[in-house]
Order: C-alpha cells, then sequence, then structure tokens
C-alpha cells in the first residue's frame, strides 16, 4: 500500500529530552519536507531534504535537526532547545518530476508532560 | 503583505448549498495552484492541482484561477456534512527549487 506513514500518532516529551519523529515513504518520491502546525499559524517549514544525504533549514529550523540517510526515511529530531515543542509535525513528500504538489503523511501530535 | 491571504473562517453553510473558498496571493511568478482538505488530526489530502489560469472541475469541486487579479477559488457542489473540513490553497512558481506556499486554511462547517 503506497504512501507516507509517520509514527507515533502522539508523543510527549519530559523536560530536557530529545525525541524523534519518524517519517516513512514508499512513493519513491526524491524531496521530502517537515512542517509544524499551530492553530491559526498554518504550515510553517522546518526542514526539507531534495536527495539523500542533503537536507536544508527551512524557516523556523531553530532546536531541530533531521537526517537523510535514505531515500525512504526522513526522521525528525526535536531537541531540548526547542523551548515550544507542543505542535502538529506534518511530513510530506514530493516528487522531482517538475513542479509536482506535495503529499502529506497523518502526522504527529506532540505535546509536553 | 504577506504572500498568500485565506480567510481563516469558520464558514457555515447549510447542506447542499454550493460553497465557494478564496484565496489571494501577491507573487505574480506563481503559476501552479492546489487545494488541500484537513480532516482534524490528520494530514491535508489533495483535492486540486492547475496550472496557470482557468477552471478544473472533479466531481463536485471546482478550482478556479485569475492569475490578473491574483485570485483563487474553490468551489463545492451540493455540500455534504462530511465535507466539513479545514481547505488550505497553496501555490508555487515555476522553478523547481520554488517552495510550495501554503495558505493558513478555511474551516469549513456543513450543517445538516
Amino acid at each position: 500500500d503506497g504512501g507516507i506513514t509517520q509514527s507515533p500518532k502522539y508523543l510527549f516529551r519530559k523536560e530536557g529530552q530529545n525525541v524523534t519523529l519518524s517519517c516513512e515513504q514508499n512513493l519513491n518520491h526524491d524531496a521530502m519536507y517537515w512542517y509544524r502546525q499551530d492553530p491559526g499559524q498554518g504550515l510553517r517549514l522546518i526542514y526539507y531534504s531534495q536527495i539523500v544525504n542533503d537536507f536544508q533549514k527551512g524557516d523556523i529550523a531553530e532546536g531541530y535537526s533531521v537526517s537523510r540517510e535514505k531515500k525512504e526515511s526522513f526522521p525528525l529530531t526535536v531537541t531540548s532547545a526547542q523551548k515550544n515543542p507542543t505542535a502538529f509535525y506534518l511530513c510530506a513528500t514530493q516528487s522531482d518530476r517538475g513542479n509536482q504538489p506535495q503529499h502529506f503523511g497523518d502526522g504527529t501530535r506532540l505535546s509536553i508532560l | 503583505q504577506k504572500e498568500v491571504e485565506q480567510d481563516p473562517g469558520p464558514l457555515s453553510v447549510p447542506e447542499g448549498a454550493i460553497v465557494s473558498l478564496n484565496c489571494t496571493y501577491s507573487n505574480s511568478a506563481f503559476q501552479y495552484f492546489m487545494w488541500y482538505r484537513q480532516y482534524s488530526r490528520k494530514g491535508p489530502e489533495l483535492l486540486m492541482y492547475t496550472y496557470s489560469s482557468g477552471n478544473k472541475e472533479d466531481g463536485r469541486f471546482t478550482a478556479q484561477v485569475d492569475k490578473s487579479s491574483k485570485y483563487i477559488s474553490l468551489f463545492i457542489r451540493d455540500s455534504q456534512p462530511s465535507d466539513s473540513a479545514t481547505y488550505l490553497c497553496a501555490m508555487s512558481a515555476v522553478d523547481r527549487d520554488d517552495k510550495i506556499i501554503f495558505g493558513k486554511g478555511t474551516r469549513l462547517h456543513i450543517l445538516p
């Protein structure tokens, strides 16, 4: 079944803890993205990667880190430096064939304990 | 001026009505236009994808682009309670390195 899988669906972070959100895709898409969605603020780009072993900062990268060791996987780590991590995190993919739309996973809701 | 403006709503309409959702934008380089539907606690789902000006129809949905006015619309005919969701517009320019810019979304409620 083709698609984008984000896990876990819900995640809780303790003070000073790093947590990692998983994003896996089997669409064979080259580009992958991480967005943060807060009420009333829309989607804000955290990091993106257009090719394996390469990634770029988005508009709000501070307090986050990523890796792209495989085409299928683009995990996001929310570090303790991110002081306001409570949000809905969305992973998206995009084919490299021309100007194609992005496709989204079903998100991870991160909350602070 | 923000690149993409979208009224947050909420917009409440009775079942069976025609719904009109709109976005305005400021960047004349935008050529690709998208509409996404997002249910609560779910990721956005692509509804419509159009290039340049004109209309595109898919079932009960029609996307309309007016580049001269920098204005795009999504019409939903015979609206159903299952259409209740947040609708996000999105757009990008021609260069493959250009990012997709999203509107903040309009919350739509279809009243049974």
